[in-house]
């Protein structure tokens, strides 16, 4: 089945530096990537939609200047938590899935990455 | 704008018992996917079901069931002989057909605990 890989699964970073993440796509091209932000014991809220070769797509509230994401292949989408601090610290999961013809198409269940668990000291 | 509601956050049960997911949505879309997913305290997420807004035929899936309403928007999900394997966070989620694709919308999920 579809494999999507999501690294690091963890990370500890201290307050005002800046942290990637990265969201791959394994066996199938992913033309559009969503990245989710869940705080514990809540549910998962969209942060941004990836589409490759052109600008994310954020979320009301989201800062994109604060989260920077780069969909520059069809397998790999990164997030960049910049200046982070603690009120940044969460859960954050991508999601992917392939253009119309593609067998994890348009209307296929959406695959995740196992998520990063991102602490900010 | 979409809207899911899961109004049992947390529901404890005993191995062997059958557990019923409650799973209410809102949208004004004619075409939308409804989805479960289940997220084990590892953290990642699990696809276990999906049905469109055109196929209200409810199934079974082994120990896994659905019932998909759709004149009261809702869309239940049971765990038949729960397991203690089956102790997770469980998510309805509704996506739309639109120029979106498969974004989703999540509820607030309900936490399952199977005691053996």
């Amino acid at each position: 089945g579809a494999v999507v890989s999501q690294h690091p699964s963890w990370v500890i970073c201290k307050s005002g530096t800046s942290v990637k993440i990265e969201c791959r796509s394994l066996d199938f091209q992913a033309t559009t990537m969503f990245w989710y932000r869940q705080f514990p014991k809540q549910s998962l809220m969209l942060m941004a939609t990836s589409n490759e070769g052109s600008k994310a797509t954020y979320e009301q509230g989201v800062e994109k200047d604060k989260f920077l994401i780069n969909h520059a292949s069809l397998t790999l989408s990164t997030l960049t938590v910049t200046s982070a601090h603690p009120e940044d610290s969460s859960f954050y999961i991508c999601s992917a899935r392939g253009g119309r013809d593609s067998l994890i198409g348009y209307n296929s269940p959406l695959h995740f990455g196992n998520g990063t668990r991102l602490t900010v000291t | 704008a979409q809207k899911v509601t899961q109004a049992q956050t947390e529901i404890s049960v005993v191995e062997k018992e059958d557990v019923t997911l409650d799973c209410v949505y809102e949208t004004r879309d004619t075409t939308y996917y409804l989805f479960w997913y289940k997220q084990p305290p590892s953290g990642e997420l699990v696809f276990l079901i999906r049905r469109n807004s055109f196929d209200e035929q409810n199934e079974i899936s082994g120990r896994y069931s659905w019932n998909f309403q759709k004149s009261t928007s809702s869309f239940n999900f049971t765990i038949t002989a729960s397991q203690v394997v089956d102790s997770a966070v469980y998510f309805c989620a509704l996506s739309d057909t639109g120029a979106a694709g498969n974004k989703l919308t999540f509820g607030g999920g309900t936490r399952v605990l199977v005691k053996p």
